[in-house]
């Protein structure tokens, strides 16, 4: 079975620091990975995917990921926090060959960027 | 980029009626969609995916008979609570792709049952 984890619910970071949000995830197989951002009263907008190749991976608003096989993670990063990245964030996962399968998501991580 | 567009956005409405949502993916041809439902502050939790033309495969749990989901084209998937009651009040969200990766989400439609 598939599985997402993200441990923190809640991420605080003072505007102009890096920021991470954690995920770590459990396949029987070659995972595909994917962040995805949600604010308030709307849906899922995608902020970057892993596939296959270079482990790290840039995406939409500055945000990038390192896919780490060994420690089955692929956390979320941004050197430089903005105010207007606070929103709910969710990694998700499904494996490679699964065919039809849709994502498998973490609960989410609030992230709370401080002027 | 894909859009996916979801209809419509808030519906309050009484205990007893039947509420459709539409989902339609507006750029792109979405072979598969999903249904998702998100009560506060928590993940997402799928109910359902439907191919175009099949018959939706519903999540253990879900019970068809009260939310039925309809992909007749391409472009349109429609899922119907039926006979709602309050605890049906909740986050709905949809969610399409053309055969590959990512998965595109509509902005959901919040549901409050009166």
């Amino acid at each position: 079975a598939q599985s997402v984890a993200q441990p923190e619910d809640q991420v605080n970071v003072a505007e102009g620091n890096p920021l991470t949000v954690k995920c770590t995830y459990s396949v029987s197989g070659n995972p595909y990975l994917f962040w995805y951002v949600q604010y308030p009263n709307r849906g899922l907008q995608f902020l970057l995917k892993y596939i296959t190749g270079d482990n790290l991976v840039k995406g939409s608003y500055g945000f990038e990921a390192e896919f780490n096989k060994s420690q089955t993670s692929f956390h979320l990063k941004k050197p430089s926090a903005l105010v207007s990245d606070s929103a709910l964030y969710f990694c998700a996962v499904r494996v490679s060959n699964s065919g039809n399968t849709p994502l498998v998501f973490g609960k989410g991580t609030r992230l709370s960027v401080i002027a | 980029g894909a859009v996916v567009s979801q209809h419509p956005s808030w519906v309050i409405c009484k205990s007893g009626t039947s509420v459709k949502i539409e989902c339609r993916s507006l750029d792109f041809q979405a072979t598969t969609m999903f249904w998702y439902r998100q009560f506060p502050k928590q993940s997402l939790m799928l109910m359902a995916t439907s191919n175009e033309g099949s018959k939706a495969t519903y999540e253990q749990g879900v019970e068809k008979d009260k939310f039925l989901i309809n992909h007749a084209s391409l472009t349109l998937s429609t899922l119907t609570v039926t006979s709602a009651h309050p605890e049906d009040s909740s986050f709905y969200i949809c969610s399409a792709r053309e055969g590959g990766w990512p998965q595109h989400f509509g902005d959901g439609t919040r549901l409050s049952i009166l």
